[in-house]
């Protein structure tokens, strides 16, 4: 069954340092795409970056990187030199793609607070 | 494009009501999707549709209906409200996986909060 698991519930991080967001997954369909996603306290849902299971590199957009290893299931987020504006939840979001009829599900996040 | 369009923003029930939690998206998407977030909560899935007259369960269904009679509305209907429907309702879409060039993150939109007496 498809399984989205992100074990660090809080993080605190000093400004400028890099971090990095815990994600593994359990699924038995070889395609698949990892996405992550970012809440900030207004509320809305922002897409960071995504990374297909049958992708050769790692994903990258900006300061974002996905440092993913498929043998170990794990897609961790990595923010590269934070910013007090990263202060948010980040989810962690899995779609098995082998079939059309493909649900997507979230883990359960990890609120990051940047210290000046 | 307006993206994906949730009514109302804010919504009081008292326990016992029905209500229906509108949403509409102009991103010709086949994939469209309910979630509901509870306080210092992930998401969870409530039901979802691959496209107009198929829809499906999904982690958290009970209590909630919903119907996908076009490609750009698909309604959440809550029976019979209970406080523990109490949260914020996500409504998103996506293009389907199998559409081949495009990508298939989920695009929100800005919620629903419901507070059930």
């Amino acid at each position: 069954a498809q399984k989205i698991t992100q074990t660090q519930p809080g993080m605190f991080v000093q400004e400028k340092e890099a971090v990095t967001l815990d994600c593994t997954y359990d699924t038995s369909d070889p395609s698949y795409g990892l996405f992550w996603y970012k809440q900030p306290s207004s509320g809305e849902m922002i897409f960071l970056i995504y990374q297909g299971s049958y992708d050769q590199q790692n994903a990258t957009e900006g300061r974002y990187s996905l440092n993913f290893q498929k043998a170990r299931k794990s897609a961790n987020l990595v923010i590269s030199a934070s910013q007090l504006g990263d202060s948010a939840m980040y989810f962690c979001a899995m779609r098995e793609t082998y079939s059309s009829a493909s649900k997507i599900i979230f883990g359960s996040g990890t609120r990051l607070s940047i210290r000046p | 494009n307006a993206g994906v369009t949730q009514t109302p923003k804010f919504q009081v029930l008292k326990t016992g009501q029905s209500m229906t939690l509108q949403c509409a998206q102009d991103m010709n998407h086949e994939y469209m999707s309910w979630y509901r977030q509870d306080p210092g909560m992930g998401l969870r899935l409530i039901h979802y549709s691959v496209g107009a007259g198929i829809t499906d369960q999904g982690e958290v269904p009970n209590g909630y209906n919903v119907s996908r009679s076009t490609t750009e509305d698909f309604p959440l209907r809550l029976l019979s409200a209970a406080p523990s429907q109490t949260s914020v309702y996500f409504c998103a879409s996506s293009y389907s996986p199998s559409t081949s060039g495009v990508r298939n993150e989920q695009f929100f939109g800005p919620g629903t909060r419901l507070t059930v007496l």
